[in-house]
């Protein structure tokens, strides 16, 4: 099984909700990532998880928060968006080693819609 | 200067025409190298690995040249469902993790 899932397809929220997306991986892939990606722009890097703790953090928004639960799942809580916020998040997995395999390729779920009125 | 660039694009060729592109990277420390290709409203796919000797999938050929800092694919007799945006992307070891890092895009129109 070589697939990352992600839910909701869509989403449309005002500036007061609070909302999660979620990802999930079984392909036991220890690193998750979550990028934001804006129309005719390339995917953005927000943030790492290897083995479940947070690795990089690109200087995002505090009204973005992610969580990894265990290994397969990774959520990023969404507060208090903007309309700038605006974009198509994806979610990826890859095979990490702690000893720094580094040579893995990234596989991408079919990301979240979001619109934020 | 932009950690990884590409031929800005948009290439527009016609069907069975071979085409080429190049992408640099400027952090010497990066370790893996890939090809994806991107379909409008879709999330990216890998296309295909780069390695050092380079190689070849089919019709697609990737090389990596790591004194100059470039990578580059050919499609050879492109057809018409290559048409998508291209995106080379580099792997930089950071802390406990990777980074990947994207180039911008080149977006390919195979015209029949």
């Amino acid at each position: 099984d070589t697939e990352v899932t992600q839910t909701p397809k869509h989403l449309v929220m005002g500036m007061t909700n609070k909302k999660s997306l979620k990802c999930e991986q079984h392909m036991g892939h220890r690193a998750m990532y979550w990028y934001k990606q804006k129309a005719k722009k390339p995917p953005e890097l927000m943030f790492v998880y290897s083995y479940e703790k947070l690795s990089i953090n690109e200087s995002v928004p505090s009204r973005f928060s992610p969580e990894c639960p265990n290994s397969s799942l990774l959520n990023l809580h969404l507060h208090a968006l903007q309309p700038e916020d605006s974009a198509l998040y994806l979610c990826a997995s890859s095979q990490e080693g702690l000893a720094g395999d580094f040579y893995n390729e990234q596989f991408f779920g079919p990301g979240t819609r979001l619109t934020v009125l | 200067r932009k950690e990884v660039e590409q031929d800005p694009g948009p290439f527009n060729v016609p069907e069975g025409a071979t085409v080429a592109f190049n992408c640099t990277y400027s952090n010497s420390a990066s370790q893996s190298f890939f090809w994806y290709r991107q379909d409008c409203r879709k999330e990216p796919k890998l296309l295909m690995s780069v390695y050092s000797s380079g190689n070849e999938d089919g019709r697609f050929t990737a090389q990596l040249n790591r004194a100059s800092q470039y990578i580059s694919l050919l499609i050879r007799d492109s057809k018409l469902s290559d048409s998508a945006t291209y995106l080379c992307v580099v792997n930089i070891p950071y802390s406990s993790a990777s980074k990947i890092i994207f180039g911008s895009g080149t977006r390919l129109s195979i015209r029949p």
